[in-house]
């Protein structure tokens, strides 16, 4: 059973870079499927943000690819997104998640809450 | 972007009740629609791939059905447990949007 588990600051100030990590247990992410970052403001919908495939292959949403990286290290079994210049907009819960086909999102992470404000 | 519109927004059945949730996709999609559920503070719950391919340990009360711009959930006969807010997503092309979400409160 694949789990997914989020890590980072849960506070970051306006300007600044939100960095955070998703450990795969249960699965190896080398061997193959694309990882996924989407996020949910308080009180509000799903957002997709951009996914990644084994190989380093990503796809991001096209709003924010100005501003998203996402990155894999298959030696940790981990992935990583990287969001620039946060304004209070991005607040939200950030979730990993493991995409079973295109898109479809089949295992998540619990998610972390990421407040931006000074 | 292809936009993704749910309706109802919220509804308020019985618990026994069947249950219809529709998402209409701004342009066609061919089936490529999935429905999630979602309870306070967790994370979403994949229920159906592809408009109407029941997930594993998904309850057989949960369909959906199909095709090009209009999709529907149904709940054959509603649970406690089926609150929550049910969300459509669409994977025909990024970026992969999901609907505004449907809030249902047992009543």
């Amino acid at each position: 059973q694949v789990q997914l588990q989020e890590s980072g600051p849960g506070l970051v100030k306006p300007s600044e870079t939100l960095s955070l990590t998703c450990v795969v247990s249960g699965h190896s992410i080398s061997s193959g499927f694309y990882w996924g970052w989407i996020r949910q403001p308080p009180g509000k919908g799903l957002e997709w943000i951009g996914s990644i495939s084994q190989s380093g292959t990503t796809y991001y949403k096209p709003s924010l690819k100005s501003r998203v990286t996402i990155s894999v290290e298959t030696s940790r079994n981990q992935f990583s997104l990287n969001l620039t210049s946060v304004t209070a907009a991005d607040t939200a819960v950030y979730y990993c998640a493991k995409e079973i086909r295109r898109g479809a999102f089949g295992s998540w992470g619990q998610g972390t809450l990421v407040t931006v404000s000074s | 972007d292809i936009q993704m519109t749910q309706s109802p927004s919220s509804l308020s059945p019985s618990v026994g009740d069947r249950v219809t949730i529709t998402c209409r996709a701004s342009q066609r999609i061919s089936n490529y629609l999935n429905w999630y559920h979602q309870k306070p503070g967790r994370a979403p719950n994949l229920l159906i791939l592809d408009a109407s391919n029941l997930q594993s340990g998904v309850p057989s009360r949960f369909s959906g059905s199909g095709s090009g711009t209009d999709f529907a959930l149904t709940i054959s006969s509603l649970h406690p447990e089926d609150f929550g807010t049910y969300y459509c997503q669409q994977t025909y092309g990024t970026p992969y949007t999901f609907g505004q979400g449907t809030k249902l409160e047992i009543k």
